[in-house]
């Protein structure tokens, strides 16, 4: 099984501030053939469904505020919040769909410092 | 607009079965696979399983591969997840989403919380 580690476990970032989440993975997740990484963000609120942010490691979901982006290629993924806002105050999960068994990381909590 | 709409709340005693269910509706549902995702207490997202609405294809995470079917009704745009022999560590949120298979999970249901308890 391909495993996710992500970090840090817990993040406390000022308002207005750069937040940065890292996914790094025991495979790659680059499939050759279309050059594309399977690689997806998501952000969890308490009491809520995770809210798909980014997909292909890059692409951000319609609807997802632009001081959201994602790069990485392969093995080691990021996720950067450009300027921290109250509502940003969640988990983040990254998760692989390169192949089954499809996992996720085991989560990101993010606070205001 | 897209919807997943899924079952109440469960409460099982251990050794008992559960079906959850997950209806869906504002787009094409042979278009896109179903997957499940659960969440213990306190705990981060564990992947279930995806099942194709287009074909026979199913895939399961292997730890739960012998005690969980997921299975689709395409008449009424419906996927279930059935989770036998129910122990305590099954106590969790249960969520279908759509997509999966070479694809993120772009819409979620709600959540169902199972309780597994004696």
């Amino acid at each position: 099984d391909i495993v996710l580690t992500q970090s840090p476990d817990s993040l406390a970032v000022s308002l207005g501030e750069r937040a940065t989440i890292n996914c790094k993975s025991s495979q790659t997740l680059l499939y050759s053939s279309n050059k594309k990484n399977y690689l997806a963000w998501y952000q969890q609120k308490p009491g809520q469904p995770p809210k798909l942010l980014m997909y292909w490691a890059s692409i951000r979901e319609s609807g997802v505020p632009d001081r959201f982006s994602g790069s990485g290629s392969g093995t080691d993924f990021t996720l950067t919040i450009s300027s921290l806002q109250a509502e940003d105050v969640a988990f983040y999960h990254c998760h692989q769909y390169y192949n089954s068994p499809q996992t996720f990381g085991q989560g990101t909590r993010l606070e205001i410092k | 607009q897209v919807q997943l709409v899924q079952s109440g709340a469960e409460v099982k005693k251990p050794g008992a079965s559960v079906k959850v269910s997950c209806a869906t509706s504002g787009y094409t549902f042979a278009t896109y696979g179903v997957t499940w995702v659960r969440q213990a207490p306190g705990q981060g997202l564990e992947w279930l399983g995806w099942i194709s609405t287009y074909s026979d294809d199913t895939k399961y995470a292997q730890k739960l591969q012998d005690r969980v079917t997921l299975t689709i009704d395409a008449s009424t745009s419906t996927a279930h997840m059935e989770l036998r022999s129910l122990r305590s560590d099954d106590t969790a949120v249960y969520y279908c989403a759509r997509g999966g298979e070479g694809a993120g999970l772009d819409y979620w249901g709600q959540g169902t919380l199972l309780t597994v308890s004696s």
